[in-house]
C-alpha cells in the first residue's frame, strides 16, 4: 500500500441495505476524512476523525457513521442506503501542520 | 461559514495556451490548496500555498492571504491538463484541520 486504498471501487446497492465503505492508509497521518462528490455541489465533508479514537461530524454526516479505532482505518457505514446517497466517496487523510491532503481514488455508490 | 468562490467555472482552451484561475474566500485562513481532479476521478493535491508563491514545473500558485484570494496558473496548456481545479481552505477559527472546498474550475484543453 502506498498512501490511501479505498474499497470496493464501486458499488450498486439495494435502499434498504447496509453497507461499510473501506478506507486504509499508510502513511501514519492522524486526521482522516470522508467527503461524498456530487455534480454541481463540489466536495462536502461528511465525517472526520482528528486522530485515534475521536470523530466528528461535518456538513453532511445524516445516514452515515464512522470509527476510528486505529490510525490506519476509517470505515463509513451506511446503516439503510437510500437512493439520495448515490455518489462518488473520497477518503482523505492528513497531517496536522504538513503538506495538505492525500486523498484515495474513490468508491463509486449506486443506491437502487 | 467561510465562503470559497472560483472563478471561472468553465475554460476551454486551446493545447499551448496559459491560464489564471481564481480563488476568492471569505475570511481569514490557515492554509490553502489546489487540488486537480482528473478525467478518471482521481484528486490530486497541487500546491499548499497559505501564502505566497510556489511553482512546480508549469504550474505555479500564488496566495495574497490579506487580500483572501489565491490564483492557479497553468503555462503551456496539455490535455492532460484536463479536467477540474479546486481550492480549499482550511478557516483560520478552524481547530480541526477541516478544509473547505470551492466548487471548482473545469478545464478543457483542446488538442
Amino acid at each position: 500500500i502506498a498512501g490511501i486504498t479505498q474499497a470496493p471501487t464501486s458499488q450498486i446497492l439495494a435502499a434498504g441495505r447496509r453497507m461499510t465503505l473501506r478506507c486504509t492508509q499508510d502513511m501514519r497521518h492522524n486526521a482522516m476524512y470522508w467527503y461524498r462528490q456530487d455534480l454541481g455541489l463540489g466536495l462536502r465533508l461528511i465525517h472526520y476523525s482528528n486522530t485515534a479514537g475521536t470523530t466528528g461530524k461535518g456538513e453532511v454526516p445524516d445516514g452515515y457513521s464512522v470509527s476510528r479505532a486505529n490510525t490506519d482505518d476509517f470505515p463509513l457505514t451506511l446503516a439503510s442506503a437510500v437512493p439520495s446517497q448515490t455518489s462518488v466517496y473520497f477518503c482523505a487523510s492528513s497531517h496536522r501542520g504538513s503538506y495538505g491532503y492525500t486523498f484515495g481514488s474513490g468508491t463509486r455508490l449506486t443506491v437502487v | 461559514g467561510i465562503q470559497v468562490e472560483q472563478s471561472p467555472p468553465d475554460l476551454i482552451l486551446q493545447e499551448g495556451a496559459n491560464s489564471t484561475l481564481r480563488c476568492n474566500f471569505s475570511d481569514s485562513v490557515n492554509n490553502l490548496q489546489w487540488f486537480h481532479q482528473n478525467p478518471w476521478g482521481q484528486l490530486i493535491n497541487l500546491f499548499y500555498i497559505p501564502s505566497g508563491t510556489k511553482q512546480n514545473g508549469r504550474l505555479s500558485a500564488t496566495t495574497v492571504a490579506t487580500e483572501r484570494y489565491s490564483l492557479l496558473y497553468i503555462s503551456s496548456s496539455q490535455t492532460t491538463d484536463s479536467g477540474v481545479y479546486f481550492c480549499a481552505v482550511e478557516p483560520d477559527m478552524n481547530r480541526d484541520d477541516k478544509i473547505i472546498f470551492g466548487k471548482g474550475t473545469r478545464l478543457h484543453i483542446l488538442p
